[in-house]
């Protein structure tokens, strides 16, 4: 069965701390996304890697880093969070061959304070 | 422009009535898939149905289909005998044949099923 997991369903942080989201998937997908959701405005997309150590810019990367070292896990790094980084973010990999769908974790709730 | 347009941010149906929730793309890719997202109060994002550029029947899972319209690209979402657990919001999303494996998503509709 397909899975993707996420490190944590809520999260609270501070301003200015470093954030790591972790993303794992078992399903051996090359590609994974995260993806920022926010009410009226859908997902939008922060960064994605079609690689290990490969990554792309989405429609919204500034204040995010992202790193990919196994195929399996991609992490969404917040250097220094800021209260407009309160958000739902979820966590996707793509499956090719067949229907090519994307396959979601269950999100992180973070909330800045 | 907007790549994908969901114009009903929220949507009632009657349980066991039908219900279409609108989806409108824009691309000028001939070949692109359309996707379509349940995404419960849980949050996680399940996937339900595809439509691809070139298939000629409507796609059907189950009690969704889809109403795939080229001329006037729309992708709207039709589920049939609603039922309590139908109640979630719904993304719309598309993938465009050459642009690699980026997807992009609407601003969702929030569908309330009422008994």
């Amino acid at each position: 069965d397909v899975k993707v997991t996420q490190s944590s369903r809520y999260l609270v942080k501070r301003t200015g701390e470093k954030v790591f989201l972790e993303c794992v998937q078992d399903m051996d997908h090359e590609n994974m996304f995260w993806y920022r959701q926010d009410p009226g405005l859908g997902l939008r997309l922060i960064y994605f890697s079609y690689d290990v150590k490969m990554k792309e810019k989405g429609d919204i990367p500034e204040g995010y880093s992202v790193s990919r070292e196994k195929k399996e896990r991609f992490s969404l790094i917040l250097e220094s969070a800021s209260t407009n980084q309160t958000s739902m973010y979820l966590c996707a990999s793509l499956k090719i061959g067949g229907i090519e769908t994307q396959y979601f974790g269950p999100g992180t709730r973070l909330l800045v304070l | 422009a907007q790549k994908i347009t969901q114009t009903q941010p929220g949507m009632f149906v009657q349980e066991k009535e039908a219900v279409t929730l609108d989806c409108t793309y824009d691309t000028s890719d001939p070949s692109y898939g359309l996707f379509w997202y349940k995404q419960p109060s849980s949050g996680e994002m399940i996937f339900l149905i595809y439509q691809g550029s070139y298939d000629q029947q409507n796609a059907t899972e189950g009690r969704y289909s889809l109403n795939f319209q080229k001329a006037r690209k729309s992708a709207n979402l039709v589920i049939s005998a609603s039922q309590l657990g139908d109640s979630a919001m719904y993304f719309c999303a598309m993938r465009e044949g050459h642009a690699g494996n980026q997807f992009y998503f609407g601003t969702g509709t929030s569908l309330t099923v009422i008994p």
